[in-house]
């Protein structure tokens, strides 16, 4: 099956810092999602990004699919950005059966 | 509501009960699925149902048993579990097409 790797797999920023996740995986996809997992374990949807740009207030992402990569950008860090981030991928024809990465932890201090 | 809503969200159980976990969406979705998320490994699909027929069941032991009775709800049956299934089981839903999941809350079980 499809393999997903995140990095790195633990980062501490300071308020106000940026940061970069990445993630690669090992076919062609057809659907890709970062979530952010709160300390109840509930997975937050970020993006869904197959392909391209997309923005969401301090969040971006960019997947370059022919590359088999994709970025997380997380600008002006807050505590609340705290969590585990997780990208997701799913290369089947129907339903997205998502192959997740072991994520990247991430802890915003003050 | 939320789009996806699990119950319990906690669930204490022995090894000798049986219990179901319940999942259900107000996304209109008619993709349904049960992950598995373990300390320390990653999130694994267990389950996925498609327009209310199973499609994949990624071997899992028979003490699962999911059911979906219409496209809105989802069930796990959990029977003589082992220490080791303790764990967070988190729903999710999507559109058949492969498009964007989401998930519920998760319930986090502890078998004792």
């Amino acid at each position: 099956g499809i393999q997903v790797e995140q990095s790195p797999p633990d980062l501490i920023l300071q308020e106000g810092a940026n940061s970069t996740l990445r993630c690669n995986f090992s076919d062609s996809v057809n659907n890709l999602q970062w979530f952010h997992q709160n300390p109840w374990g509930q997975l937050i949807n970020l993006f869904y990004i197959p392909s391209g740009t997309k923005q969401n207030g301090r969040l971006s992402a960019t997947t370059v699919a022919t590359e088999r990569y994709s970025l997380l950008y997380i600008s002006s860090s807050q505590t609340t950005d705290s969590g585990v981030y997780f990208c997701a991928v799913a290369n089947t024809g129907t339903a997205s059966k998502l192959t997740f990465g072991t994520g990247t932890r991430l802890q915003v201090t003050l | 509501e939320t789009g996806v809503t699990q119950t319990p969200r906690h669930l204490v159980m022995g090894m000798t009960n049986k219990k179901s976990l319940k999942c259900e969406q107000h996304l209109g979705h008619n993709a349904m699925y049960w992950y598995k998320q373990s300390a320390k490994k990653p999130l694994e699909l267990m389950f996925v149902y498609s327009l209310e027929e199973r499609v994949e069941n990624n071997s899992v032991p028979s003490r699962f048993s999911p059911e979906c009775p219409n496209s809105s709800h989802l069930f796990l049956h959990l029977h003589t579990l082992q220490p080791e299934d303790s764990a967070l089981y988190l729903c999710a839903s999507s559109s058949t097409q492969g498009t964007e999941a989401f998930f519920g809350q998760g319930t986090r079980l502890t078998v004792v």
